[in-house]
């Protein structure tokens, strides 16, 4: 199921490198999210858009910087990144409020 | 500190047996719960949820079980099939918190053998 379609797969950039990660999602949401997976940690929510407006950024430095422009697409611009946010980033979609979130398949990130 | 944890990082069952996995919570606001699973290279996938008026919702193999006073939960696969073999996260919100916001635990990798 390719609801929420992610791209790239896989990304290998430096650390002076600027590069963004785009997610669309086809399901006619109006929530959209961005996660980030490290090695042997538990998801962890970076930031939360409802009806294109951000409503939740969970202390992420500033180097990550999202973009709604609409309902439907989230990007999330990298710059100046650091090794240790080599991570599996996962973009989610849902209806505002409870329901279940619909995942990705997530962009592989590795910073050298 | 972690507020949702599966305290068994992996389980091996055999194909047909019943898989139990198990879900610990601290925080008392959450009163919505889910179970997703996944594949590797893939998103994680839903597979069931559990509002907290509830201790139990079934579906097809699926079953998950609350228990509010324990802050526990557990979910039940039977019979196990090869194909369950993935990893799976429980996951708790607070309907009540504005914007759904997810908190997972660390996972449990299932591994089903014929």
């Amino acid at each position: 199921e390719t609801g929420v379609t992610q791209t790239p797969r896989h990304l290998v950039m430096g650390m002076t490198n600027k590069k963004s990660l785009k997610c669309e999602q086809h399901l006619g949401h109006n929530a959209m999210y961005w996660y980030k997976q490290s090695a042997k940690k538990p998801l962890e929510l970076m930031f939360v858009y409802n009806f294109k407006e951000q409503t939740e950024n969970n202390s992420v430095p500033s180097r990550f910087s999202p973009e709604c422009p609409n309902s439907s697409h989230l990007f999330l611009h990298l710059h100046t990144l650091q090794p240790e946010d080599s991570a599996l980033y996962l973009c989610a979609s849902s209806q505002v409020g409870d329901s279940p979130l619909h995942f990705g398949n997530g962009t592989r990130l590795t910073v050298t | 500190d972690q507020q949702v944890k599966q305290n068994s990082p992996s389980l091996s069952v055999q194909e047909g047996r019943i898989s139990i996995l198990n879900c610990d919570y601290t925080n008392s606001m959450f009163d919505y719960f889910l179970w997703y699973k996944k594949y590797p290279a893939e998103g994680p996938t839903f597979l069931i949820s559990i509002s907290s008026i509830k201790d139990k919702n079934e579906d097809g193999r699926f079953t998950v079980f609350l228990n509010k006073s324990a802050k526990h939960l557990s979910l039940h696969i039977v019979p196990s099939q090869p194909g369950d073999s993935a990893v799976y996260f429980c996951a708790a919100g607070d309907r009540k918190a504005a914007g759904n916001k997810l908190t997972f635990g660390g996972g449990t990798r299932v591994l089903v053998k014929p």
